[in-house]
This record gives structure tokens, C-alpha cells and sequence, in this order.
């Protein structure tokens, strides 16, 4: 079946210190990939994607992934985190070459970063 | 921008009531679908809509059911609460002009069972 692991549950860190968050998923075709974000209160929210090309990926405020095939792996990362970064941080997996709709997603890391 | 509304921020309701959640999405999404949150469970899957009157169960269906009489709105029921169903709803929109699994999130309903 398919899954998405998250490694983390919880992350504290202060802020201007680097962020790196793990995903692995467990599918044997073709994947589009996604982190959602859930800031406090607000929807949850695309942060970043990857369908294909460039394994490395950008999405909204300083946030990369990298997509690592063969360690069905795709990590989140940021150089410099900030106190507004706090929120909670989804992975997401669905296999492309399939008729199906369903998104499987990670059970979420919270951050929390102390300013 | 893509709008996914829910009808309601926060719901109290009794164990055995039928409970209504609404959603609506302005973007003309062919792919609607309902998920509840728990923590340290991620999103699951209840149910899913890709057309009107069309609906498939996702993971974990059992107590639900849902309705799509119109394109832009979908509805997740529950025939009779109860207190394991004390839960964060999210509502969600997808489309074909969207890449598969890219999804647009409504604001969420809080529901409390009692």
C-alpha cells in the first residue's frame, strides 16, 4: 500500500537556523509531490511541488525540496528559519500513472521556532 | 484565486444527531473531496466527488456519506454522530487544469461531538 512518513513529529528551533525536514514515501511508479503548510489558524496551503525535471524544487518563502528517486525520498528544507515559519508541515504523494485521485499524506511535523 | 469555502468554522453537536458540513469551491473543479485531521494522523481520506452525483469512499467512510447535486458544492453528512467523530473537516478542489494531487483547501470545520 501506498505511504507517506514523516520523520518528525515535533521540531524546535531558533530562529536563523537551517530546517531540514524528512519525507520518504513508499510507491513503485511515477509521483507527483507535494508539501502543504498549516499556519496557525489559517488553510492549509500548497508551500511547494515537484512533477518533474529538476529534482530540486523552490516554492514560496525560501523554502526547497529535493526529490531523490532512487531514496523515494523528499525533504524540505530552509537555510535560515524565521519565527513565522511556525506551523504545521504536510508531505503529500500521488502516483501519476494511475486512474486514481487519491493523495496520500504524511501525518505532519509541527515546527515551532523561538524567536 | 481558487475559493473553497466551508459552511461552518466550529460545530457543536449531540451524539446522535445528523450533521450537514457544506462546501463550495468557485472554480468550476470537477474533483471535490473530504478529509478529516487528527493529530499525529495527517489528512484521511474520507470521500471523494469527480463529477456531479458521482462520489467514491476514500479510507475510512464508515459513518459518513456525502452528496454533490451541483458541480461547486459537496457535502459531507454524518447520519448520526457520534463522539469519536470530534474531528478538524477539511473540504478540498481539484481540477483538470490543475496537476493530479495539487488540491485547494477550504478553511476547515472543527466539529465537537458531545
Amino acid at each position: 500500500a501506498q505511504s507517506v512518513s514523516q520523520h518528525n513529529h515535533h521540531v524546535i528551533l531558533s530562529e536563523a537556523a537551517s530546517l531540514e525536514l524528512g519525507c520518504n514515501y513508499s510507491y513503485g511508479g511515477t509521483v507527483n509531490l507535494f508539501w502543504y503548510v498549516q499556519y496557525p489558524g489559517q488553510h492549509l496551503q500548497l508551500l511547494l511541488k515537484y512533477f518533474s525535471g529538476d529534482p530540486l524544487v523552490k516554492g514560496i518563502k525560501g523554502f526547497e525540496a529535493e526529490f531523490i528517486k532512487s531514496k523515494f525520498s523528499f525533504n524540505l528544507r530552509k537555510p535560515s528559519v524565521q519565527w513565522s515559519d511556525t506551523a504545521e508541515y504536510f508531505c503529500a504523494v500521488i502516483g501519476t500513472n494511475t486512474g486514481g485521485f487519491k493523495t496520500i499524506f504524511g501525518a505532519g511535523t509541527r515546527l515551532f521556532v523561538k524567536a | 484565486d481558487v475559493k473553497v469555502t466551508q459552511s461552518s468554522r466550529y460545530l457543536v453537536k449531540r451524539t446522535g444527531e445528523k450533521v450537514f458540513l457544506e462546501c463550495v469551491q468557485d472554480m468550476d473543479h470537477e474533483n471535490m473531496f473530504w478529509y478529516r485531521q487528527d493529530p499525529g494522523l495527517g489528512l484521511r481520506l474520507i470521500y471523494f466527488s469527480y463529477d456531479v452525483k458521482m462520489k467514491e469512499k476514500g479510507d475510512i467512510p464508515e459513518g459518513y456519506s456525502v452528496s454533490r447535486e451541483k458541480k461547486e458544492r459537496f457535502s459531507l453528512i454524518l447520519e448520526s454522530a457520534s463522539t469519536n467523530q470530534t474531528s478538524m473537516y477539511l473540504c478540498a478542489s481539484t481540477g483538470t487544469g490543475t496537476k493530479k494531487g495539487e488540491q485547494y483547501f477550504g478553511p476547515g470545520t472543527r466539529l465537537t461531538v458531545t
